[in-house]
C-alpha cells in the first residue's frame, strides 16, 4: 500500500487476554519500528527490525510483549496476560534504510488504540 | 535523565509572531536529527531533518549545536495552521545499534 497500514484500529480487550496488533509498512521498506505514545507524550521505543531480524528489543516493558516480522514485511506485536497500564496507542512506522542512516526518513502508520478493562 | 528534552509547553502565541524551540540530547555520539510535527489524534510527520549546518524550509529554520548538544525550531510569521506539537527525533546509537528517540513534543498554539 501507499503507507503504513496498522490494524485493528481500535481494540478493547478484556484484562488477562491476549492482544495481537498488525503492522504493513509501505512496501520495500527494510527497517520497521514498533513505539507506544500515551496521551500529551512523545513515542517511546519498543523495538525495530531490519528485514526479518530484530535488532533492539530494549524497549520492550517486559516479557510479556514480543514482537517478530517473520518474512521480513508484516510485523505483529503481541501482548500477552494483558493489563489496564497496556493500554496506550501502539504505533508502528517503517523506513526505507537500515537504522543509523542520516536523512532516513521514518514514516507513521495511524496506529493501534488499545483499551485494557 | 532522559535522553532526548523537550519543554512541553504550551506555547500560545499570536498569529505572525515568531517562535523557536529547543530540544537537547544526552549522547554526544547521536548521529541524525529531525523535528516531526503531530497533528491532535494523528500520526507523527516529518516537519524537516536537521542539518550540522543549519537548514530553513520557507518559514521553518532547523540549527544543530552538536557542543551543546541541542537543536532548535524557528517558526517565523505563524500561521494558525502551525498550531500543533512539533517532536524533537534523535537517532542514537545504543547496544550497539542505532534508534530514533522522540522527545515529549512540545505544543504550539497559535491564535487568531
Amino acid at each position: 500500500g501507499a503507507g503504513v497500514s496498522q490494524s485493528p484500529r481500535y481494540k478493547v480487550t478484556k484484562r488477562g487476554q491476549d492482544v495481537a496488533l498488525r503492522c504493513d509498512p509501505i512496501s520495500g521498506h527494510v527497517s520497521l519500528y514498533w513505539y507506544r505514545q500515551a496521551l500529551g507524550q512523545g513515542p517511546e521505543f519498543l523495538t525495530y527490525f531490519n528485514y526479518e531480524a530484530q535488532q533492539d528489543k530494549s524497549g520492550l516493558p517486559n516479557d510479556r510483549f514480543s514482537a517478530e516480522r517473520p518474512e521480513g514485511s508484516i510485523s505483529t506485536l503481541t501482548i500477552q496476560r494483558t493489563e489496564q497500564r497496556d493500554s496506550a496507542m501502539y504505533r508502528c512506522a517503517s523506513s526505507l534504510g537500515r537504522e543509523g542512516g542520516s536523512g532516513n526518513t521514518i514514516y507513521f502508520g495511524e496506529g493501534s488504540w488499545l483499551t485494557v478493562v | 535523565r532522559k535522553e532526548v528534552e523537550q519543554d512541553p509547553g504550551p506555547f500560545n502565541v499570536p498569529e505572525g509572531a515568531t517562535v523557536a524551540f529547543n530540544c537537547t540530547y544526552s549522547n554526544s555520539a547521536s548521529q541524525s536529527f529531525f523535528w516531526y510535527r503531530q497533528d491532535c489524534r494523528k500520526e507523527p510527520k516529518l516537519l524537516m531533518s536537521v542539518y550540522s549546518s543549519g537548514n530553513e524550509d520557507g518559514r521553518f529554520t532547523a540549527q544543530l549545536n552538536r557542543a551543546s548538544q541541542y537543536i532548535s525550531l524557528l517558526i517565523r510569521d505563524s500561521k494558525l495552521s502551525d498550531s500543533a506539537t512539533y517532536l524533537c527525533v534523535v537517532n542514537s546509537p545504543t547496544s550497539g545499534t542505532y534508534k530514533y528517540i522522540f522527545g515529549t513534543g512540545t505544543r504550539l498554539k497559535v491564535l487568531a
